[in-house]
């Protein structure tokens, strides 16, 4: 199937400092990717979506300036957590959709980054 | 707003034994239904993908069905092996940019 990648897997980081997570779609593009979050021991939460070439979409209850979504090319998408706190430790997981798969193509999903703030 | 719901929440079965996970969601008008592996600390690894159009999907030692007029979908593990042990998730892909809404999991543990 097709591989989309995560970087970083994890990090640590101090309160108040921001962190860049990016979501890659290696064999394939994709005009939208998903941003989830996921607590221990529960189920996946979508964030928001993530548009090539226009702003992202939230979902309701998530700060878009808390969570910053950058989708500047057909295979990278970023987001970036600013001003982390304690309570944004969490697993962040992105998935994609082959743009050939159309709407209702299957979703790949990257291996997820564990954010952790001190 | 569509809600997907798994039972059991967990589940402890010994080695080769044949095993269904449930799935059911509220909202009939899905564009799919997905099932997913999910080993503790990692992604997402995709099983099976039915479409709404489809009724089962079929993957070696797996079968996943689907039911819109009910509103559920169950995931068929066959002969059971340890290596199976992990969280199973069921998700269900809406018409607004094919979002999924993922049902909390069933972990699953096969006992050698």
């Amino acid at each position: 199937g097709a591989v989309v990648s995560q970087h970083p897997s994890w990090v640590i980081c101090k309160s108040g400092t921001s962190v860049k997570i990016e979501c890659r779609s290696l064999d394939f593009q994709a005009t939208t990717m998903f941003w989830y979050r996921q607590f221990p021991k529960q189920s996946l939460m979508l964030m928001a979506t993530s548009n090539e070439g226009s702003k992202a979409t939230y979902e309701q209850g998530v700060e878009k300036d808390k969570f910053l979504i950058n989708h500047a090319s057909l295979t990278l998408s970023t987001l970036t957590v600013t001003s982390a706190h304690p309570e944004d430790s969490s697993f962040y997981i992105c998935s994609a959709r082959d743009l050939a798969g159309g709407p209702a193509g299957e979703l790949f999903f990257g291996e997820g980054s564990r954010l952790t703030v001190l | 707003k569509q809600e997907v719901t798994q039972i059991p929440a967990a589940l402890s079965v010994p080695e080769g034994e044949n095993l269904v996970l449930n799935c059911s969601f509220t909202d009939s008008a899905i564009y799919n239904l997905q099932w997913f592996r999910q080993d503790p600390g990692k992604g997402l690894t995709s099983l099976l993908l039915i479409q709404s159009s489809q009724r089962e999907q079929t993957s070696g030692r797996l079968n996943a069905s689907l039911d819109k007029s009910s509103g559920r979908s169950t995931l068929y593990i066959a002969a059971s092996q340890p290596g199976d042990s992990a969280t199973y998730l069921c998700a269900g892909g809406g018409t607004s940019y094919g979002k999924l809404t993922f049902g909390q999991g069933t972990i699953l543990t096969v006992h050698p």
